[in-house]
């Protein structure tokens, strides 16, 4: 149980395209959902706090018009990276955290999406 | 934002030798986490620890919740060339809104020669 998807895994845009990433829990359902930006050979960074049907909590830091995140359900989460440019290029990983008793109380991570912006 | 001081930051040992790795943090937190990460992957839940003082098992992995609710421990015993990977701990200070953050250790990268 507590299964996170991702899609896609990766993804490679031109300079100003956005880019939707998914975020699914598939066995549970998530009422908060997380997202991480990681850079090579460093730790899991928190963006942001992803709950379902309100608005996200953003990292200071971290541009909420720049990453869109929308939680539409219960079980989807999405992250938009509008306008990317090559310094946005990373990985992207979620985690969803499932209701209290359904599993072990903490976070399920995804994946990852490995985005490259040219 | 706020790390752990997770230690050490690299190990390279022999197969079969035991290996050993903390994290300890100025701050409490009511949950400590152990995480595994391949490259090109997301974290893998190892062990969760929720009681000051528990000593929790996972196959040949071990870890432990300090008493003073600021550090943990992972244990890997008889390291197998799978075992290669990146540990990181994780810490969360309770629940409910923002206290369900996990703040992450630096990571423990662990090379094992077969």
């Amino acid at each position: 149980g507590a299964v996170v998807s991702q899609h896609p895994s990766w993804v490679i845009c031109k300079s100003g395209t956005s880019v939707k990433i998914e975020c699914r829990s598939l066995d549970f359902q998530a009422t908060t959902m997380f997202w991480y930006r990681q850079f090579p050979k460093q730790s899991l960074m928190l963006m942001a706090t992803s709950n379902e049907g309100s608005k996200a909590t953003y990292e200071q830091g971290v541009e909420k018009d720049k990453f869109l995140i929308n939680h539409a359900s219960l079980t989807l989460s999405t992250l938009t990276v509008t306008s990317a440019h090559p310094e946005d290029s990373s990985f992207y990983i979620c985690s969803a955290r499932p209701p209290l008793g359904v599993t072990q109380e903490t976070q399920y991570f995804g994946p990852g999406t490995r985005l490259l912006v040219l | 934002g706020q790390q752990l001081n997770q230690s050490p930051q690299s190990m390279f040992i022999q197969e079969g030798e035991d290996v050993s790795m903390n994290c300890t943090s100025s701050s409490i937190f009511n949950t400590w986490l152990w995480y595994k990460q391949d490259p090109g992957e997301g974290p893998v839940l190892l062990i969760a620890l929720y009681k000051a003082g528990e000593l929790t098992s996972n196959g040949r992995l071990t870890a432990q919740f300090g008493i003073t609710r600021k550090d943990s421990f992972l244990n890997i015993s008889a390291s197998i060339p799978s075992d290669v990977g990146i540990y990181f701990c994780a810490g969360q200070r309770g629940r409910g809104g923002s206290n369900y953050k996990l703040t992450f250790g630096k990571g423990t990268l662990l090379t094992v020669n077969p």
